[in-house]
């Protein structure tokens, strides 16, 4: 079955460091999410993406966070200026198309902040 | 309480025994999702239900859905120590734009061998 990919599988970095994670989305999908698991707690939805813009976004994506497909194969999130509270897994997820279907989740991002 | 709530938060059983976790949630919804994630790792999708359907089978999976209650179920049949991992529900409710999933606490099944 094909696959989302995401790298770098940890990353750890300082309060106040600039971090961008990668995904890249199964090749024919067109729907793009950032959710995101504090340790402990349930997965909470950040973002949706569709035709290069945001779709949809949560209280929690404010303006520290960006989202861009630059490349058309890669789906980015950065985060300006990180957080400690800003540690967690960070799953990307794609689908194919509009239709209430699943979502394709890739293994995740675990971010420490120091 | 939340949209997505599941019961138990957790549960320990012996393999071959059937485990079964149950979800609530709170508004009009498109359909309900059942994911499984083990210990750190990513989530996994089990099975999807629409609204419009009230029973799912899949393998040693079945899912029911009653939007009257706004519950649902997943059964989990003759468990097996793999089966060991948390399982949450998500749903994607009608009024969002972007198809999210509000996911739910989770239930940690633990199966003893």
């Amino acid at each position: 079955e094909p696959e989302v990919t995401q790298t770098p599988s940890h990353q750890v970095t300082q309060m106040g460091q600039e971090v961008i994670l990668r995904c890249v989305p199964i090749s024919n999908h067109l729907y793009f999410y950032w959710y995101r698991q504090i340790l402990g707690q349930k997965v909470e939805f950040l973002v949706s993406f569709y035709n290069n813009e945001i779709s949809e976004k949560s209280e929690i994506f404010d303006d520290q966070f960006s989202v861009e497909r630059p490349d058309g194969s890669n789906f980015t999130l950065k985060i300006r200026s990180t957080k400690l509270e800003d540690s967690a897994m960070y799953f990307c997820a794609s689908k194919a198309t509009d239709v209430r279907e699943k979502l394709f989740f890739g293994s995740g991002t675990q971010l420490s902040v120091l | 309480s939340q949209q997505g709530e599941e019961d138990p938060q957790a549960l320990s059983i012996q393999e071959g025994e059937n485990a079964t976790m149950n979800c609530s949630y709170k508004t009009s919804i498109n359909n309900l999702q059942w994911y499984r994630q083990n210990s750190g790792r990513g989530l996994v999708h089990l099975i999807l239900i629409r609204s419009n359907e009230r029973e799912k089978h899949s393998g040693r999976l079945r899912v029911t859905l009653d939007t009257s209650k706004k519950s649902s179920s997943l059964l989990i049949t003759a468990s097996r120590a793999a089966d060991t991992a948390s399982y949450f529900c998500a749903t994607e409710q009608q009024e969002t734009s972007g198809s999210r999933l509000t996911f739910g606490e989770g239930t940690q099944l633990t199966v003893n061998p």
